[in-house]
């Protein structure tokens, strides 16, 4: 099993801040980093699966990157929205072993 | 695109009884997952199936929990004597087999054991 550390727990921002959350994970037997977003009263959706070095990934307002290396990958939300309101998983894919997800973090934006 | 499939969505039951649920994935995933997330916790990984073949399951998984998947295509996860301490959401998901395909979950199914 994978440990999987992910930070801030939670985060409380204003309409139209741009914020940024951590996944850390160890750098052994890394095949691929999954990000999903999870909307209260709604199941986990798929955001980026990343899997090289270096990679950027950008979908509308949220981008990520990755670092295999020192094992982190960091999630990018510009100008965020209420809709943006989630909690954010991230897990890392090793060989052979089904995805391990953080704890998450918990992303309010007020109005 | 009929997506994953859970059922119940909710489920009430009382401590020592058993429970099944049911999840059917997209039809063309070979790869079936389930989870369990509590309060403030990540989803947590039980068991995973390739087709009919279980091929991981959790050393934190009792032998109280059990789960099938006979023809390849739809699953069961079958908790017996249930604790209070099952109460959780119990989350269904599917994939391709190739690395680096996203996972597509279901809506849950929420147990409450009093």
């Amino acid at each position: 099993i994978l440990n999987v550390e992910q930070s801030p727990q939670s985060l409380h921002v204003q309409e139209g801040d741009s914020t940024n959350f951590t996944c850390s994970f160890p750098s052994s037997n890394f095949y691929a980093l999954h990000w999903y977003r999870w909307e209260t009263a709604k199941s986990p959706e798929a955001l980026f699966v990343m899997t090289l070095n270096g990679d950027e990934k950008k979908k509308g307002r949220i981008s990520a990157t990755l670092n295999t290396k020192e094992g982190y990958s960091y999630l990018y939300i510009k100008g965020s929205q209420p809709e943006d309101s989630a909690t954010y998983l991230c897990a890392p894919e090793s060989s052979g072993y089904a995805l391990n997800f953080g704890k998450g973090t918990s992303l309010l934006v007020t109005p | 695109d009929t997506g994953v499939s859970q059922d119940p969505r909710h489920k009430i039951t009382k401590r020592g009884q058993n429970v099944t649920f049911r999840c059917d994935p997209i039809s063309e995933h070979n790869r079936l997952y389930w989870y369990r997330q509590t309060l403030g916790q990540g989803p947590e990984f039980l068991t995973y199936f390739q087709n009919e073949a279980q091929l991981e399951k959790s050393r934190l998984l009792s032998d109280r929990f059990s789960a099938e998947r006979p023809k390849g295509s739809f699953s069961t996860l079958e908790i017996q004597r249930t604790e209070q301490g099952d109460s959780a959401m119990y989350l269904c998901a599917s994939s391709l087999e190739d690395t680096n395909s996203p996972l597509h979950f279901g809506n849950g199914t929420r147990l409450t054991v009093t």
